[in-house]
């Protein structure tokens, strides 16, 4: 059974990079047809979706944040992260990471519990 | 602003069913049998609760069916129970951006 897991700090100034790293267990991120994926959820709100990357390392991102993100794999250790640069208390928020299915299987099987990172001075 | 509708809350007492509904367009919902539905009990993650419309994962109760009609899916809870009280969301798949996923901005379920 697949399992992942957020990390990473819960206290970022406004204007610094955001970064969080997903470690997943009970399969590899480097194989298998599925994306890797970030979303997130301001308190009381929706859930936004953020970006995603594939096993080959191809990712999309939203267009409302793609100048602001980068997520990353690192195969070795089997994880995958996030950087989220020039934040603002807008990015205040928990954060997911999830695995996701290619195509029509697109839904998201699998979460992490989620880390709330505060975006405050 | 959602890609696709959901009603802001619905209500239901103990043993009823409720409905909730996801609305969305005909290159969305329904184009493709491929609407997921999550539950969100307050302070935890989204769990996948329905896949391709009506496919439950394994362990998740019978009592959540869903159906689609048009451009509008539904998740039916029947026999309501007072931990069925949650925030509920629906995606679907679409082919008109790379992004290939949209959501729904959730439904409260409040179980009186």
């Amino acid at each position: 059974q697949v399992q992942l897991q957020e990390s990473g700090p819960g206290l970022v100034k406004p204007s610094q990079t955001l970064s969080l790293t997903c470690t997943v267990s009970g399969d590899s991120i480097s194989s298998g047809d599925y994306y890797w994926t970030w979303i997130r959820q301001p308190a009381g709100k929706g859930l936004e979706w953020i970006g995603r990357i594939y096993t080959t390392g191809r990712t999309n991102y939203d267009p409302s944040l793609r100048s602001r993100v980068t997520i990353s794999l690192d195969t070795p250790k089997n994880q995958f992260s996030l950087n989220v640069s020039s934040v603002t208390a807008a990015d205040t928020a928990v954060y997911y990471c999830a695995r996701a299915g290619v195509g029509e299987q697109n839904y998201f099987d699998s979460w992490g519990l989620g880390t709330l990172v505060s975006v405050s001075s | 602003q959602s890609a696709l509708t959901q009603p802001a809350s619905v209500s239901g007492s103990p043993g009823q069913s409720i409905a909730i509904s996801c609305s969305g367009t005909s290159s969305d919902v329904g184009a493709y049998d491929a609407v997921s539905w999550y539950q969100q009990r307050p302070g935890t993650a989204p769990r996948l609760i329905l896949f391709d419309v009506s496919n439950r994962p394994s362990g998740v109760s019978d009592r959540f069916s869903g159906s689609k009609s048009g451009n509008t899916a539904s998740l039916t809870i029947s026999g309501l129970q007072a931990d069925d009280e949650a925030d509920y969301y629906c995606t679907s798949y679409t082919a008109t951006s790379a992004l290939d996923v949209v959501f729904g901005g959730g439904t409260k379920l409040t179980v009186l």
